[in-house]
């Protein structure tokens, strides 16, 4: 079955520091790739989205995330961390041809002033 | 905005209990999906729906049933709610006709079994 592994539940950086969360996904064909982040208190919002267009994906916020398939990865960075960014962020996978999502575990992005 | 509604936003109930959640949308999206999140789970698939009548079950559905008999209501069911099942729920559509599964959440609902 299909999965996805965040590697790090809790990520803590400065403000004006490199952003890396890491996702690999476990199927093997390529899935549809997505990054969500969620503020306190809120719904999902979508950053970011990989269709198979282009492997260097750039979402909202100033987020972009590389899909790997060699790594079977999907890596979500941003340059220069924001106080804003601070949320949990949560990387999913769909299986093409199958209307589901799986999430993986989600990881919380703390930024330290 | 997707135009999802969920009510309601908090709940706190007695185990054994039903409870009935709602999602509503605006727009007529053919797909609607519920997941429950809890800490160290991410998001988990309850049940989902791709039309009228039509449902299907994710990767946590026992405990819990749903129906869609109008394209804008979704309801998510408990019938004898456990402790177990305190979480937080959200309702989710995908409003795409593309092939890729982008979804959109409502604001969630807080429920507490007691």
């Amino acid at each position: 079955a299909q999965s996805v592994t965040q590697l790090g539940s809790h990520v803590s950086v400065s403000e004006g520091a490199l952003v890396l969360l890491r996702c690999n996904y476990s199927s093997s064909v390529p899935p549809y790739l997505f990054w969500y982040v969620q503020y306190p208190n809120q719904g999902l919002q979508l950053l970011l989205k990989y269709t198979s267009a282009a492997t260097l994906v750039k979402g909202i916020n100033g987020f972009e995330a590389e899909f790997k398939k060699s790594e079977t990865s999907f890596h979500l960075t941003k340059p220069s961390a924001h106080m804003s960014d601070a949320a949990e962020y949560f990387c999913a996978a769909q299986i093409q041809g199958a209307q589901k999502l799986v999430f993986g575990q989600g990881t919380r992005l703390t930024i330290n002033p | 905005d997707a135009g999802i509604t969920q009510s309601p936003r908090h709940k706190v109930t007695e185990t054994g209990t039903p409870v009935t959640l709602r999602c509503h949308q605006t727009e007529n999206h053919r797909y609607m999906y519920w997941y429950r999140q809890d800490p160290g789970h991410g998001l988990r698939l309850i049940h989902y729906s791709y039309g009228v009548k039509d449902t299907d079950k994710g990767e946590v559905s026992d405990g819990y049933s749903v129906s869609r008999s109008k394209t804008e209501d979704f309801l998510l069911t408990l019938e004898s709610a456990t402790s177990s099942q305190t979480s937080v729920y959200f309702c989710a559509i995908n409003p795409s006709a593309s092939s890729y599964n982008e979804q959109f959440f409502g604001p969630g609902t807080r429920l507490t079994v007691l």
